[in-house]
């Protein structure tokens, strides 16, 4: 299968300050890296993903990064506000049909 | 609106009693799947559906069973549920395999087996 390890499991930062959580991947040929945010009692939902052929996207204060070379994938949140607490998840590709997840990180924004 | 619907979103049963989830969407999607998610695990693919009567284990399917006679409908039935099926589950879809568009997700249900 794929290992998908996601750190750290606990984050917490200062509003208006940066949030980085990190994720490695075992398998070389996962090809689609998406990360979803849960906010309690709710469903995953998807703000953000990357293809394995391209290094970086950013979508206003959220980018993802990605070494392929490294197998590993990062999520940056800018401008942290308390809206953004939640728990994050990223998850990788594999194949057509096996979206591995990472084992989330909860990020506390403190007002 | 395009959506995933679960039902139950909660249901506390017994051990040995069968129980069926039901999982809806209203987009025509090909691909199906079902997740439990624990605390500290993640999400983990329990089956997952290419299409009609297309279905595969994911990885952890010890103890559920699928069915995908319609392309809207993916049921989870657990024949004989035990307490470490105790989760919150969610069903998903996307447009088809290989595709890398998001998958949506229903709201989710809550399983406790006593």
């Amino acid at each position: 299968g794929e290992n998908v390890e996601q750190h750290p499991s606990t984050l917490s930062v200062q509003e208006g300050d940066s949030a980085v959580i990190k994720c490695t991947y075992s398998d070389s040929a996962s090809n689609y890296f998406p990360w979803y945010k849960q906010e309690l009692g709710k469903r995953p939902q998807l703000i953000i993903d990357i293809r394995s052929n391209v290094g970086e996207k950013k979508d206003q204060r959220i980018a993802v990064t990605l070494n392929k070379t490294a197998k590993h994938f990062s999520l940056h949140i800018t401008e942290t506000q308390p809206e953004d607490s939640a728990v994050y998840f990223c998850a990788a590709l594999k194949g057509a049909n096996n979206l591995f997840f990472g084992t989330g990180t909860r990020l506390t924004v403190i007002p | 609106e395009a959506q995933v619907t679960q039902n139950p979103r909660y249901l506390i049963t017994v051990t040995g009693k069968k129980l069926t989830v039901t999982c809806s969407q209203n987009m025509n999607h090909e691909y199906m799947s079902w997740y439990r998610q624990d605390p500290g695990l993640g999400l983990r693919q329990i089956y997952y559906s290419m299409n009609v009567e297309v279905t595969d284990k994911g990885d952890v399917p010890e103890g559920y069973k699928v069915s995908r006679k319609e392309k809207r409908n993916f049921p989870l039935i657990l024949e004989s549920p035990s307490p470490n099926q105790t989760s919150l589950y969610f069903c998903a879809s996307r447009v088809r395999p290989g595709v890398h568009q998001p998958q949506h997700f229903g709201d989710g249900t809550r399983l406790s087996i006593l």
